[in-house]
């Protein structure tokens, strides 16, 4: 089975820009969970989608907006770029909401630089 | 006080010894904690779960979690140079949803 997807692998933007990344769970997930990793830290959560509502926001400005669509997949959008957005995005998949012993699964991510 | 507290190393021991690594947190409520096992460049990849007091098992990799203490371990045995990575400890949020809250992780070197 094809685990979590994402796309694209590297992006360079400059300050300012805007960026779209894109993220396809693991068939039969219903929920997408969007997380920022900075050079040195842990993942930091950005966004959790279910059945294409949002479910859970962290603690991330509103330049970060995100989307679920009905075949599950989700796109997180970032504008007005500052150079602090460098990172690597991270999405994770997971069956449901959050049930008892559901386990969320990493995609590979998206290493975005900001110059 | 933060949220995940880990120690972020670096943790070395030699190869065939055992790695403890630990990890405290600050959710009461938390009834679901996770380790991830990262290495350089590449996304966290899920290792172990556990949701009860006490040990869980899984070939190598045994998890304690302690709810009362709000601390959780990881104990690696044998330990390969294959095992070296960063470690993160992930208690995954009460608030009813997906979200886990990531320490910075313990950084393992296992030496040949």
């Amino acid at each position: 089975d094809a685990g979590v997807t994402q796309s694209p692998t590297h992006l360079i933007k400059t300050r300012g820009q805007h960026v779209t990344l894109r993220c396809s769970p693991i068939s039969g997930h219903k929920s997408v969970s969007w997380y920022q990793q900075v050079l040195g830290q842990g993942p930091q959560f950005i966004f959790q989608y279910y059945e294409k509502e949002e479910r859970g926001r962290g603690n991330f400005p509103d330049r970060f907006s995100a989307r679920q669509f009905p075949n599950y997949s989700s796109e997180l959008n970032v504008n007005a770029l500052l150079l602090g957005d460098s990172a690597l995005y991270l999405c994770a998949s997971s069956l449901a909401m959050s049930a008892g012993e559901d386990t969320q699964y990493f995609g590979p991510g998206t290493r975005l630089t900001v110059l | 006080q933060k949220e995940v507290e880990q120690n972020s190393g670096p943790l070395s021991v030699p190869e065939g010894a055992i790695a403890s690594l630990n990890c405290t947190y600050s959710d009461r409520v938390s009834q679901s904690f996770f380790w991830y096992r990262q290495y350089s460049g590449k996304s966290p990849e899920l290792i172990m779960s556990i949701y009860s007091n006490g040990d869980k098992e899984d070939g190598r990799f045994t998890a304690q979690l302690n709810k009362a203490s709000q601390y959780v371990s990881l104990l690696i045995r044998d330990s390969q140079p294959s095992d070296s990575a960063t470690y993160l400890c992930a208690p995954r949020d009460s608030g009813g949803y997906q979200k886990v809250t990531f320490g910075t992780g313990t950084k393992l070197q296992v030496i040949p």
